[in-house]
């Protein structure tokens, strides 16, 4: 079973400032034949099922704002809030789909 | 538009059974992969297992193999997810999710959730 890491497990940043989350896979997501990461992110609020912000570890989903990026590649990913926004406080997960699925931990996001 | 709608909160006692519906609109069912993901209350996502159609039979994560039971009626658009032996560590709110197409992926639909609380 491939595990995921992430880190940390909470964060605090103020309003307008950068949040960055990482996320390791034990082993590399990257599918060589087709050159794609099998590596997703996910935002869930409070009392919501989560919500998909990105797959293919950088394609963000259709309606998601262009402050929220994804990056890395093979084992280690990161999802990036350019500029933090009061509704952006939620619990982000990354996920693997490279070989049946599994979750990260996920990551607390707050307003400092 | 697709919607996955599942059905309502269950009170259990320990070692009854629980069984959770997800019925699917706006899609076609048979190309459709529904995945079963359970989150126990303050924690996090947990994969459970779940039914791709060039499969067309369940796959368990590890850890759910034995007391988790997923099946799907084609006719009616639904999978069932039915946990036995409830324990009250099986509090949790279960997730169906799915992607349309065969075989693992990001989940683009969720639904609403399933609240099952075991007490006694």
């Amino acid at each position: 079973d491939i595990v995921m890491t992430q880190s940390p497990d909470s964060l605090a940043v103020s309003l307008g400032e950068r949040a960055t989350i990482n996320c390791k896979s034990s082993q590399t997501l990257l599918y060589t034949s087709s050159n794609k990461n099998y590596l997703a992110w996910y935002q869930q609020k409070p009392g919501q099922p989560p919500k998909l912000l990105i797959s293919w570890a950088s394609t963000r989903e259709s309606g998601v704002p262009d402050r929220f990026s994804g990056s890395g590649s093979g084992t280690d990913f990161t999802l990036t809030i350019s500029s933090l926004q009061a509704e952006d406080v939620a619990v982000y997960y990354c996920q693997q789909y490279y070989n049946t699925l599994s979750f990260g931990g996920g990551t607390k996001v707050e307003i400092k | 538009q697709v919607q996955l709608v599942q059905s309502g909160a269950e009170v259990k006692k320990p070692g009854s059974s629980v069984k959770v519906s997800c019925r699917a609109s706006g899609v076609t069912f048979s190309d459709f992969t529904i995945i079963w993901v359970r989150q126990a209350p303050g924690q996090g996502l947990d994969w459970m297992g779940g039914i791709i159609p060039i499969i067309s039979a369940p796959f368990y994560a590890q850890r759910f193999q034995g007391r988790v039971t997923l099946t799907k009626d084609e006719s009616t658009s639904t999978a069932y997810m039915e946990v036995n032996s409830l324990r009250s560590d099986d509090t949790a709110t279960f997730y169906c999710a799915g992607v349309e197409g065969s075989g693992w992926s990001f989940l683009d639909y969720w639904g609403q959730g399933t609240l099952v609380t075991v007490s006694s």
